[in-house]
């Protein structure tokens, strides 16, 4: 049972590449989120989603895209990398409902030169 | 809206000291909390959950109890061991006005326990 894999786990960029994160999860859960995690700062929702095929904003979605094709991957991309967006990125599932608990994955640890 | 809070660290203990880290939540309905573990360079781990008032959520020597009327859920262990230096994290669950379930993170506590 791998729960839920983030690949790849590290990265660097330099300033302008692009790049797309994978999340895959092999539990079924329905909601699917994407965080960031900067040093001292907690978690950030970047975006989410509630199904396949469909996708939300959260609380800092600027610069980055999202795609749920299939219900088992959340994809995360960064079309123009830029240093602002060096961080550790998680990803999240779980099922529909208020007693549901979140799963993360180990993280992706990316940096942008 | 909904939001938690939970104190400042980092928190410094001797082993076998006790922990107490305080979590409060403000919530428009009747949600479920929650106490994750991050360990260094890992992801967050569920460490405890309770899904309705005065639940106690437990798990490795750790206890959370659901206070409605104080709207709080801190977390406690009795004998801290240096293996538990990690960063905890409060979060609570809630569903909003078109039924979609939101979930609602803390800040974080890192907790550091000398030998």
């Amino acid at each position: 049972n791998a729960g839920v894999t983030q690949t790849p786990k590290f990265r660097v960029l330099k300033t302008g590449q692009s790049m797309t994160l994978l999340c895959a999860q092999d539990m079924n859960h329905e909601y699917m989120y994407w965080y960031r995690q900067d040093p001292g700062m907690g978690l950030r929702l970047i975006h989410y989603s509630v199904g396949e095929g469909t996708t939300a904003k959260g609380e800092v979605p600027d610069g980055y895209n999202v795609s749920r094709l299939k219900k088992q991957n959340f994809l995360l991309g960064l079309e123009s990398a830029a240093p602002s967006q060096t961080s550790v990125y998680f990803c999240a599932s779980r099922f529909r409902g208020i007693v549901q608990p979140q799963h993360f994955g180990d993280g992706t640890r990316l940096s942008i030169l | 809206g909904d939001s938690v809070t939970q104190m400042e660290g980092p928190v410094t203990l001797s082993e076998e000291a006790f922990l107490t880290i305080n979590c409060t939540y403000t919530a428009t309905g009747y949600p479920s909390l929650f106490w994750y573990v991050q360990y260094p360079g890992e992801g967050l781990q569920l460490l405890l959950k309770a899904t309705k008032a005065d639940d106690k959520g437990s798990n490795k020597g750790f206890e959370a109890t659901y206070r409605k009327e104080t709207t709080s859920f801190h977390l406690e262990k009795g004998s801290v061991q240096v293996s538990d230096s990690a960063v905890y994290f409060c979060a609570l669950s809630d569903q909003n006005w078109n039924n979609f379930n939101k979930f609602y993170f803390g800040s974080g506590t890192k907790l550091n326990v000398k030998p």
